[in-house]
């Protein structure tokens, strides 16, 4: 059965730091991937997404994120990250048709001012 | 502007009642979803709906119902609403066309069951 891994389920950070949330997903076909973030009081919405090509994406608000397809791993990561990037953060498979989406349980990111 | 349309943000029903949560979405999308959010758990896909009437089963469809009578609207029944059925649900639109194959989300309604 299709999975995502999501490493970390709280990660708190001073504003600045660098991040990196790690994402592991287990499916044999093509994939399509995103990460969906979902601010405080927010709905959830698409940061980037990765269907082919460089594997190396950008999103919005300066996140990126690289698909190795070797180690099954889609990695999000920001540089130097600020306290309004406190949210929680999904992973996300394409799978099984009709554009289903198998999501990992989230990882929620709280940045220190 | 994309959008999708929840009925309520905030529902609190007592265990047994029927419970309705309507979706609407305004960008013509064939796929629509309904997942339940859960602390630790994620999103987990209850049951999709690819043209109207048609109907899927998703991971968690057990004590769920849906309906789909036009293309716009998504609707989610709860037969007969327990305790352990609340949480947070979010209705979800895409499109089967072209290379765009973003979901995009309501603002959820947040049932509580007493």
């Amino acid at each position: 059965a299709q999975s995502v891994s999501q490493h970390n389920h709280h990660v708190i950070l001073s504003e600045a730091a660098s991040l990196e949330l790690g994402c592991n997903y287990s499916y044999g076909g093509t994939v399509n991937l995103f990460w969906y973030v979902q601010y405080p009081g927010q709905h959830l919405q698409l940061l980037l997404k990765y269907f082919s090509g460089d594997p190396l994406v950008k999103g919005i608000k300066g996140f990126e994120a690289e698909f190795i397809k070797s180690k099954f791993s889609f990695n999000l990561r920001k540089p130097s990250v600020q306290w309004s990037d406190t949210a929680e953060y999904f992973c996300a498979v394409m799978g099984g048709g009709y554009n289903k989406l198998i999501f990992g349980a989230g990882t929620r990111l709280a940045v220190h001012p | 502007d994309v959008k999708v349309t929840q009925s309520s943000r905030y529902l609190v029903k007592r265990t047994g009642e029927k419970v309705f949560l309507e979706c609407v979405q305004d960008m013509d999308h064939e796929n629509m979803f309904w997942y339940r959010q859960d602390p630790g758990l994620g999103l987990r896909l209850i049951y999709f709906s690819y043209d109207v009437k048609m109907k899927e089963k998703g991971d968690i469809p057990e004590g769920y119902s849906v309906s789909r009578e036009k293309k716009e609207r998504f609707s989610l029944i709860l037969e007969s609403a327990s305790t352990n059925q609340t949480s947070m649900y979010l209705c979800a639109s895409s499109s089967s066309s072209g290379a765009n194959y973003e979901q995009y989300f309501g603002p959820g309604t947040r049932l509580t069951v007493t």
